[in-house]
């Protein structure tokens, strides 16, 4: 049982590039988030997705978009990579709003 | 705006000494609440959460947690805390109002000295 998968775990981009990063769980959850965890500011809400071709702003949503295709998939995109994008990106999923959230192991991405 | 605040970024403790992390939040409508645990370069893991009922929920390791409603708090203790209790401890809410998203504290670190 893999719970929730993070592609990749660790990435270096030069400013004005472009990536994506995968998230993939296989516990039929409804619920997919993603976050960005830097010292000292614990975790915030980038974008969130409530079901399968639905995704939603978060709380620090500028310069990321998302797309929700399928439901086991959560993809974040970045379009033109920034130094204030350096950062820990957890994805993370949930049955329901009320449930317990799965986290991944984490992407590092560090933007020069 | 609802938010989720964690008093102590850092919090030093002996060996075998009890603990207490301060979780408190903005609002005092029905809410669901979290504690996780992050361990170094892992993600987080849920620790133990209160959806409703008795008001002191308890995890398996040893740690509790009461909801205090008046108080919006949501503080974690151990009496007894061990080297492998070294850690990040994050509190999360989720506002009824605000039912999709789950929002979470800044975090605590927690190192034990032996």
């Amino acid at each position: 049982n893999a719970g929730v998968t993070q592609t990749p775990k660790f990435r270096v981009l030069k400013t004005g590039q472009s990536m994506t990063l995968l998230c993939a769980q296989d516990m039929n959850h409804e619920y997919m988030y993603w976050y960005r965890q830097d010292p000292g500011m614990g975790l915030r809400l980038i974008h969130y997705s409530v079901g399968e071709g639905t995704t939603a702003k978060g709380e620090v949503p500028d310069g990321y978009n998302v797309s929700r295709l399928k439901k086991q998939n959560f993809l974040l995109g970045l379009e033109s990579a920034a130094p204030s994008q350096t950062s820990v990106y957890f994805c993370a999923s949930s049955y329901h709003h009320n449930t317990e959230a799965f986290f991944g192991q984490g992407t590092r991405l560090t933007v020069v | 705006a609802q938010s989720v605040t964690q008093l102590d970024s850092q919090v030093p403790v002996f060996e075998e000494a009890p603990v207490e992390l301060r979780c408190n939040y903005s609002s005092s409508v029905s809410v669901y609440l979290f504690w996780y645990v992050q361990y170094p370069n892992q993600g987080l893991q849920l620790l133990l959460k209160y959806l409703s009922g008795s008001t002191l929920v308890e995890s398996i390791n040893g740690f509790e947690a009461e909801f205090n409603k008046s108080q919006t708090s949501f503080h974690l203790r151990k009496p007894s805390v061990h080297i492998s209790d070294t850690a990040e401890y994050f509190c999360a809410v989720i506002f009824y109002s605000s039912a999709s998203k789950i929002i979470f504290g800044s975090g605590t670190r927690l190192s034990i000295r032996p």
